[in-house]
């Protein structure tokens, strides 16, 4: 168990909804990360909250939109869904302090499948 | 631009022989290197990093190797047994940034 919770596990909607997905990372970390992975492919990485605040952005659609709480938890709001979103949403925590090694750990994933 | 591979989809090995996945890495500004483990319906799990001043590190039953001059990083499994089944990620990221570079994965299947 890495310490890091995501709910749901698991999301079944439709094209052009809206979801919400929930991320709690460990405890004293402050930094979250947002990860798409579809099938047989890797991690692509989405966007990056320190301490509330934006700190990096990758490969994320305009529909797709996140945010990092003052408890430290993010969301990661997927609206329009096509049916190209259906993947696995994982969240990485990490302490988010660059002077030492900063390893992230990962959340067990939201498998959303659209329909 | 930056890209971390994996030559091998798949490796297949005996239960009890030794694994070596490999990993190769384009940016030379990479310092810090991570292998991950993701079991089937799970996130990737931690398994050993190596930073850039070494060329070795080992774990229990693993061990990574480093080769800057090639660009290229393996995960070696000591006496693989059937819980290494899994999809091995690399993953790199230079000192200073906040962006890690993730391998497309090697899927290791241990054959009884």
């Amino acid at each position: 168990d890495s310490g890091v919770t995501q709910t749901p596990k698991h999301l079944i909607t439709a094209t052009g909804q809206r979801v919400t997905l929930r991320c709690s990372p460990r405890s004293g970390d402050l930094s979250v990360y947002w990860y798409q992975q579809s099938l047989d492919q890797g991690l692509q990485f989405l966007i990056q909250y320190y301490n509330g605040e934006e700190r990096a952005k990758g490969n994320i659609l305009e529909r797709f939109s996140a945010q990092q709480f003052p408890d430290l938890h993010s969301e990661l709001n997927l609206s329009s869904l096509e049916l190209g979103d259906s993947a696995l949403y994982f969240c990485a925590s990490s302490s988010g302090l660059a002077y030492r090694t900063d390893t992230q750990y990962f959340g067990p994933g939201t498998r959303l499948t659209v329909l | 631009g930056e890209s971390v591979g994996l030559h091998l989809p798949t490796l297949s090995v005996q239960e009890g022989d030794n694994s070596i996945i490999n990993c190769a890495y384009s940016n030379s500004a990479s310092d810090y290197f991570i292998w991950y483990k993701q079991e089937s319906g799970k996130g990737p799990q931690f398994i050993i990093d190596i930073r850039s001043n070494m060329d070795k590190r080992q774990g229990q039953r693993v061990t990574v190797l480093l080769n800057k001059t090639v660009k290229h990083l393996s995960l070696q499994i000591a006496a693989t047994q059937p819980g290494d089944s899994a999809v091995y990620f690399c993953a790199e990221n230079t000192s200073g940034t906040y962006k890690y570079i993730f391998g497309t994965g090697t899927r290791l299947k241990v054959l009884a």
